[in-house]
C-alpha cells in the first residue's frame, strides 16, 4: 500500500510568487491534514478535511493561503502571494474516518518551501 | 492554552537504554502519540496511549499517566539508526489534528 505523497518535494521561490503544494493521502483515507513546521518551531496545524468538507481551518495563517480536496481525494495548499514567513516544511497526513480505534495520522515526507 | 514539552536533544551510547520524556497540558485528551523522525524524511508512527500503563512493542515502550499528563518513551538496545527526533504529540479528540512538542533530538554515539 502506498503511503501519503507529496509534491514537490523542494521548492524555492521568490517572495511576491505562487506556489501550490499537492498531497495525495492513503487511499480511502477520509481524513487529511495539512501541518507546518517552521524553523526552530514544533510542527503546528494548519487545516483538516474530511472528504471534501473543511472541517477545521482555524490553523491557516490568513487568507494568503488557500486548500482544496475536489472530489475527496488529493489535496492542494496554495500560498498566493508567498512572504518570507512562510517558508518552512508543510507536512499533509491522512487518517481513516471514524470508528477506528487508535486515530492514527500517517504523515507523507513534507515540502520543504523557501522564500527569498 | 495547550503546552506540551519535551527535551530539546539527548545524546545515548549504542547499547545503552534511554528514555524520552513528555508533559502535557491541553484542553482536551483522547491519547498521546510517539512518532519518530529520521531528517528529511516523513514522522513516522512509533505508539499510542490512551490509557495510564507502559505498551511494550520490541525495543520500544511507551507510558502513560493521565492524571500527572505525563507520558515517557524508553529506548531499548540503542543502534545508531535510533538517531532521530522524537516527536510527542497528543489527539484532543476524535480525529481532530495532533498537537505536537517541538521534538527531542536523540543522538546516538559509538
Amino acid at each position: 500500500e502506498a503511503g501519503v505523497t507529496q509534491f514537490p518535494s523542494h521548492s524555492v521561490i521568490e517572495k511576491g510568487q505562487t506556489v501550490t503544494l499537492r498531497c495525495d493521502p492513503i487511499s480511502g483515507h477520509d481524513n487529511l491534514y495539512w501541518y507546518r513546521r517552521v524553523m526552530g518551531k514544533e510542527i503546528k496545524f494548519l487545516l483538516h478535511f474530511v472528504k471534501e468538507s473543511k472541517q477545521d481551518e482555524s490553523g491557516m495563517p490568513n487568507n494568503r493561503f488557500l486548500a482544496e480536496r475536489t472530489g475527496g481525494t488529493y489535496s492542494t495548499l496554495k500560498v498566493q502571494p508567498a512572504e518570507l514567513e512562510d517558508s518552512g516544511v508543510y507536512f499533509c497526513a491522512s487518517s481513516q474516518g471514524s470508528g477506528t480505534a487508535t486515530y492514527e495520522q500517517y504523515f507523507g515526507p513534507g515540502t520543504r518551501l523557501t522564500v527569498t | 492554552g495547550q503546552n506540551i514539552d519535551q527535551p530539546t536533544e539527548m545524546t545515548a551510547t549504542e547499547g545503552a537504554i534511554v528514555q524520552i520524556n513528555c508533559t502535557y497540558q491541553t484542553s482536551g485528551f483522547n491519547g498521546l502519540f510517539w512518532y519518530q523522525q529520521h531528517a528529511g524524511e516523513a514522522p513516522t508512527f512509533l505508539s499510542y496511549n490512551v490509557l495510564d500503563g507502559l505498551e511494550e512493542k520490541g525495543r520500544f515502550s511507551s507510558f502513560l499517566s493521565r492524571s500527572k499528563g505525563y507520558s515517557y518513551l524508553l529506548l531499548k538496545e540503542l543502534q545508531m539508526k535510533d538517531s532521530a527526533s522524537y516527536l510527542c504529540a497528543v489527539l484532543n479528540s476524535g480525529n481532530t489534528p495532533l498537537v505536537f512538542g517541538k521534538g527531542t533530538r536523540l543522538s546516538v554515539i559509538a
